[in-house]
């Protein structure tokens, strides 16, 4: 069983301040992927890293995959409310994996004006 | 107009109840999913369908069954459940399970209580 361990689990952070979440994992995973879920919402993806030391921007969002292909983390420079909402991370364990990803339970991020 | 479509957003039913969760998805895609969220938990993989067809149930109690008439259309129904059973079930779809570009599309969810 591939467990995604997210840290910290709860995050409050006033708005115009840096944040970093993190996901690991003592497995090897093919994909990773980060998707935000907003209050009475479905996920919504972000970002997917694939390769080892990947490093992806999304405005003000900075994903990286770890060199071994088992961590990730989210940096987010300046929140703003509207970043406000749960981060989850996937990750895809084997190429054949269907619609098997691995979830994280989530890092709650809470963003005050 | 939303993706993935699901209805209701919210039920409260009691444990002797019958009920269905209906899932839409309008991006033509081929796989559909039921997932289950429960509070400080990682989402769990219910069912997978590709193409109409169950490729995953993932020890699920037969107390949930699933039910997918077209590549369009998943329901969830609902019978005998217990109060641990209340949680967020969401409907998700993808174009490219099983693959490194695999991106799932969630609805927003059910609401359920099962008092």
């Amino acid at each position: 069983t591939q467990l995604l361990e997210q840290s910290p689990q709860f995050l409050s952070i006033q708005e115009g301040e840096n944040l970093t979440v993190y996901c690991n994992s003592s497995s090897v995973f093919s994909s990773l992927q980060w998707y935000r879920q907003e209050p009475g919402e479905g996920p919504v993806l972000l970002v997917t890293v694939v390769t080892g030391g990947e490093v992806k921007k999304l405005k003000r969002l900075t994903f990286q995959f770890g060199d071994a292909r088992k961590d990730s983390s989210l940096h987010i420079t300046a929140a703003q409310p509207g970043d406000t909402g749960l981060y989850l991370c996937a990750g895809a364990g084997a190429t054949d994996s269907w619609g098997k990803l691995q979830f994280g339970a989530g890092t709650q991020v809470v963003v005050t004006p | 107009e939303t993706g993935v479509t699901q209805t209701p957003r919210h039920l409260v039913m009691g444990m002797t109840n019958k009920k269905s969760l209906k899932c839409e998805q309008h991006l033509g895609h081929n796989a559909m999913y039921w997932y289950k969220q429960s509070a400080k938990k990682p989402l769990e993989l219910m069912f997978v369908y590709n193409f109409k067809e169950q490729t995953e149930n993932n020890s699920v109690p037969s107390r949930f069954s699933p039910e997918c008439p077209n590549s369009s259309h998943l329901f969830l129904h609902l019978h005998t459940l217990q109060p641990e059973d209340s949680a967020l079930y969401l409907c998700a779809s993808s174009q490219d399970p099983g693959t490194v570009n695999e991106k799932l599309f969630f609805g927003s969810g059910t609401q359920l209580s099962v008092l």
